[in-house]
């Protein structure tokens, strides 16, 4: 039972580089999500999904770039990573938005 | 959504109960109470969410005011695995969960 699963779990990039971090559930849930958590910091929304087919900016979708492949899959591109993304991004899922949310295990980002 | 109001820290001998505050006095009629933990770096995990009644399941008791404008979520018998940041988080799911500073609870032998 994977739940939320997001690879890779750790990243370093030089400023400049562009990847993409995935994102897949296994419960059918329509929406999903992209947070972000700085060092000493609560999580704050890049982007989501309230279902397949859709998406909208969050709180810091500046830099970012989010694609909803199919309804198991949701992932987050950074085009030209710069050391302020230095970060660890959480996904999160949920069966519809008002119901209780579950997140990856979170992949730890570092900008040189 | 409304805004909530933690203590940023609380400290809670193990073995006795856990009672975290929340303040959300601006809460409107058709918000939730939803309580979200994170244990040290790991992904935030579930506790417990609540409208107007108070609820209890197998982690914890969410206990909310007549008024609605405050919440306590309560860890019966806390253990040191429950050290944590707690978040109280009141939204209403026409949009994602937006998560303030929580309150770090450190459970002591």
């Amino acid at each position: 039972n994977a739940g939320v699963t997001q690879t890779p779990k750790f990243q370093v990039l030089k400023t400049g580089q562009s990847m993409t971090l995935q994102c897949a559930q296994d419960m059918n849930h329509n929406s999903m999500y992209w947070y972000r958590q700085d060092p000493g910091m609560g999580l704050r929304l890049i982007y989501y999904s309230a279902s397949e087919g859709t998406t909208d900016k969050g709180e810091v979708p500046n830099g970012y770039n989010v694609s909803r492949l199919n309804k198991r899959e949701f992932s987050l591109r950074l085009e030209s990573a710069a050391p302020s993304q230095t970060s660890v991004y959480f996904c999160a899922s949920s069966a519809v938005m008002n119901t209780e949310a579950f997140f990856g295990q979170g992949t730890r980002l570092t900008v040189v | 959504d409304a805004k909530t109001t933690q203590p940023p820290s609380m400290d809670c001998a193990e073995g006795r109960a856990a009672n975290l505050p929340c303040n959300h006095s601006t809460i409107s009629g058709n918000e939730y109470v939803y309580w979200y933990r994170q244990i040290h770096s790991q992904g935030p995990q579930y506790i417990i969410h609540g409208l107007k009644n108070n609820e209890t399941n197998e982690m914890a008791s969410l206990i909310i005011t007549e008024d609605r404008k405050s919440s306590t979520l309560i860890l019966p018998h806390a253990t040191l695995r429950d050290t944590a940041v707690y978040y109280c988080i009141v939204f209403s799911g026409n949009t994602p969960l937006v998560f303030g500073k929580g309150t770090r609870l450190s459970v002591i032998a």
